[in-house]
């Protein structure tokens, strides 16, 4: 079983609205939290790092949340650009597996003029 | 060179033949990376270079792979007797020492299709 879940699969927004993915994640013990933004045909970028301590971390129009109790993050995408038409994907490494990631399946977003 | 470059960036072959990955990491990043990512699905760690060990190979799925990285540097992912299912976007990823803060850093990929 994958541990870690995202949602939606996929969503379509109008420019200039706002939108929030979810990630659920069962990886214990944790150690940090990772989103990427994967554009079509290239390799994942990433957009935010964060540990268990942490519960909210931006990269301009990009801000991610963390509730490390009840293991769930989100990524909430402000005012938003044909540019962000993207794979979303949540990634959490485990404290006891440096260097072992565990890949969500990514969020498929699709903004519309 | 300014980011990762992987090689080939596409590579059709027939099943049952070998084929080598090639990863070239961004300078001074110890930690090296390769996943693969099948149509439609996540991305699935394979193995993770420190240096030139591999303290993590525990992804690779089966004894046709293998990888090495040789002088801290260039890393190569060999699949023998290549089967259909191995068909797959192959993404290599270089970072700093393993840490909580580390950000890797990913390559474009390699296209592989197994016909």
């Amino acid at each position: 079983k994958n541990q870690v879940e995202q949602s939606p699969q996929s969503l379509i927004i109008l420019e200039g609205k706002n939108c929030t993915l979810q990630c659920n994640y069962t990886v214990s013990p944790f150690s940090n939290l990772r989103w990427y933004k994967q554009d079509t045909g290239r390799g994942p970028v990433s957009l935010t790092i964060m540990t268990f301590s942490e519960n909210t971390k931006s990269n301009g129009r990009y801000t991610a949340t963390l509730d490390a109790d009840t293991k769930q993050s989100s990524l909430h995408i402000t005012a938003s650009q044909l540019s962000d038409s993207a794979s979303y994907i949540c990634v959490v490494s485990g404290a006891d597996s440096w260097g072992k990631l565990q890949f969500g399946a990514g969020t498929q977003v699709v903004v519309t003029p | 060179g300014a980011g990762v470059s992987q090689s080939p960036s596409n590579k059709v072959t027939e099943k049952g033949k070998d084929v080598e990955l090639r990863c070239d990491p961004i300078s001074g990043h110890t930690a090296l990376y390769w996943y693969r990512q099948s149509l439609g699905q996540g991305l699935e760690f394979l193995i993770y270079f420190q240096g030139n060990s591999a303290p993590d190979k525990s992804g690779l799925p089966s004894d046709r792979f293998s990888a090495e990285r040789t002088g801290g540097s260039v890393s190569t992912l060999t699949i023998q007797r290549t089967q259909q299912e191995d068909s797959a976007v192959y993404l290599c990823a270089g970072g700093g020492r393993p840490g909580v803060q580390e950000t890797q850093y990913f390559g474009p990929g390699t296209r592989l299709l197994v016909l």
